[in-house]
């Protein structure tokens, strides 16, 4: 199976940088995502890694190093609206089946402050 | 249609009763997901559609939930003989292909069994 790790709450102030760490641990890893989502709303897809390295989208990067497991969500220039819960996802293969699945992480609730 | 469309938005039962839950994904999508998400936590898989190939039902929690998706688009969950511990929302994500990075959510349907 696979199993994710997250911080459960983060708080940081309009216009700071934040980043929120992912860890996993997973068999026929494909890829790390990254969703938001508003109290109340829908997830919504922010961004994906396949490789190692940086993906950079606006005010957030998304960062994936495979030999550590690890990955991270970076958010800049902060602003009220970015207060939401972020889930980390890890795309792998499920066992006896082929298919590729999401398991995603409890989230982490982000809080911006003014 | 536009987004991924679910129904209806809240839904009250009392505890034994069956419930029905909807989901018309984005057309022409042909993966169809099904999540469970309890508050303040992360999202639950339950089931999963790609075309005509069967459902894979690994993430349903009882033999009191089923779901189909007729003629490739709409799907319904049902919840039979519902319990107090199936209180959560109920998410609906659609993707192009199994093989897509992005699913696209709906916004749920809270479920609330008294």
């Amino acid at each position: 199976g696979q199993s994710l790790e997250q911080p459960s709450e983060v708080t940081a102030v309009e216009g700071a940088i934040v980043q929120i760490n992912c860890t996993y641990q997973t068999s026929g890893f494909y890829g790390l995502s990254w969703y938001q989502q508003h109290d109340g709303g829908a997830p919504t897809f922010l961004s994906y890694n396949g490789l190692d390295g940086l993906e950079e989208t606006g005010r957030f990067s998304s960062f994936l190093s495979r030999s550590d497991s690890y990955g991270y969500l970076l958010l800049q220039e902060l602003q009220m609206k970015d207060s939401a819960s972020y889930f980390c996802a890890v795309r792998a293969a499920v066992e006896n089946t082929g298919r590729r699945a999401l398991t995603f992480g409890s989230g982490t609730r982000l809080q911006v402050q003014p | 249609g536009a987004g991924v469309s679910q129904s209806p938005s809240n839904k009250v039962t009392e505890k034994g009763k069956d419930v029905e839950l909807r989901c018309d994904p984005i057309s022409g999508h042909t993966a169809l997901y099904w999540y469970r998400q309890s508050l303040g936590q992360g999202l639950e898989f339950l089931i999963y559609f790609q075309g005509n190939s069967a459902p894979d039902k690994s993430g349903l929690p009882s033999d009191r939930f089923s779901a189909e998706r007729t003629g490739g688009s709409v799907s319904t969950l049902t919840i039979q003989r519902t319990q107090q511990e199936d209180s959560a929302v109920y998410l609906c994500a659609s993707s192009y292909s199994g093989g897509s990075n992005i699913q696209y959510f709906g916004a749920g349907t809270r479920l609330s069994v008294l």
